[in-house]
């Protein structure tokens, strides 16, 4: 199985502030043949199913402010939100759909400082 | 708009056999651009995927070996719905069990959550 360590398993940042998030896959999730990597960033609320922000490792989901964003590549990935909001904190997963079975990071708490 | 709609029981005793099913607006399971999932999640195990149905010119099915003794997915074409059956269950199979869309690489569409507790 493909292991997804996130880091820090927790973060507290001022508003308006840079937050980082970091994870790291145990194998490459980069299909060579169509040069994606098979990586998506989750954002969950309490009571609340996890949503989608970032698939493809960069791509931006429709509706998600253009604060979040991802970069990364074949085993190391990173979640960037520019400015911190309130509406911000959250629980956030990393996963990964390059193999079955499809697995998450264990998730970062990211709180205001 | 996509919506999933989740139903079953929140109790279920140990060694029997947890069903849930998934309805689906705005789409279709047979749906030859999508992938339909069901996932858990609990304090000790985190997000953990159980499994998938989906069709591609026939039904096809994944799951997760820790379950895979356990499991059957199913969809159902004549209600549009699919369906989680785990047989055999004890309390480590409590948790939150969602079902979600799969479509181009992202897990976009969620049902609300079911509480499941394995307890007698």
């Amino acid at each position: 199985d493909i292991v997804l360590t996130q880091s820090p398993d927790s973060l507290a940042v001022s508003l308006g502030e840079r937050a980082t998030i970091n994870c790291k896959s145990s194998q490459s999730v980069l299909y060579s043949s169509n040069n994606k990597n098979y990586l998506g960033w989750y954002q969950q609320k309490p009571g609340q199913p996890p949503k989608v922000l970032i698939y493809w490792a960069s791509t931006r989901e429709s509706g998600v402010p253009d604060r979040f964003s991802g970069s990364g590549s074949a085993t190391d990935f990173t979640l960037t939100i520019s400015s911190l909001q309130a509406e911000d904190v959250a629980v956030y997963y990393c996963q990964q759909y390059y193999g079955i079975p499809y697995t998450f990071g264990q998730g970062t708490k990211l709180e205001i400082k | 708009q996509v919506q999933l709609q989740q139903s079953g029981p929140g109790l279920v005793k140990p060694s029997q056999t947890l069903s849930l099913t998934c309805a689906i607006s705005g789409d279709s399971v047979s749906s030859n651009s999508a992938a339909w999932n069901w996932i858990r999640q609990s304090p000790s195990r985190g997000l953990e995927w159980l499994g998938r149905t989906y069709y591609r010119s026939k039904w096809n099915n994944d799951y997760a070996v820790s379950v895979k003794s356990r499991i059957i997915i199913n969809p159902d074409t004549s209600k549009n719905h699919f369906s989680l059956q785990l047989n055999s269950v004890t309390p480590e199979d409590t948790g939150v069990y969602y079902c979600t869309r799969t479509s181009d690489g992202k897990w976009d569409y969620w049902g609300q959550g079911i509480l499941v507790t394995v307890s007698s």
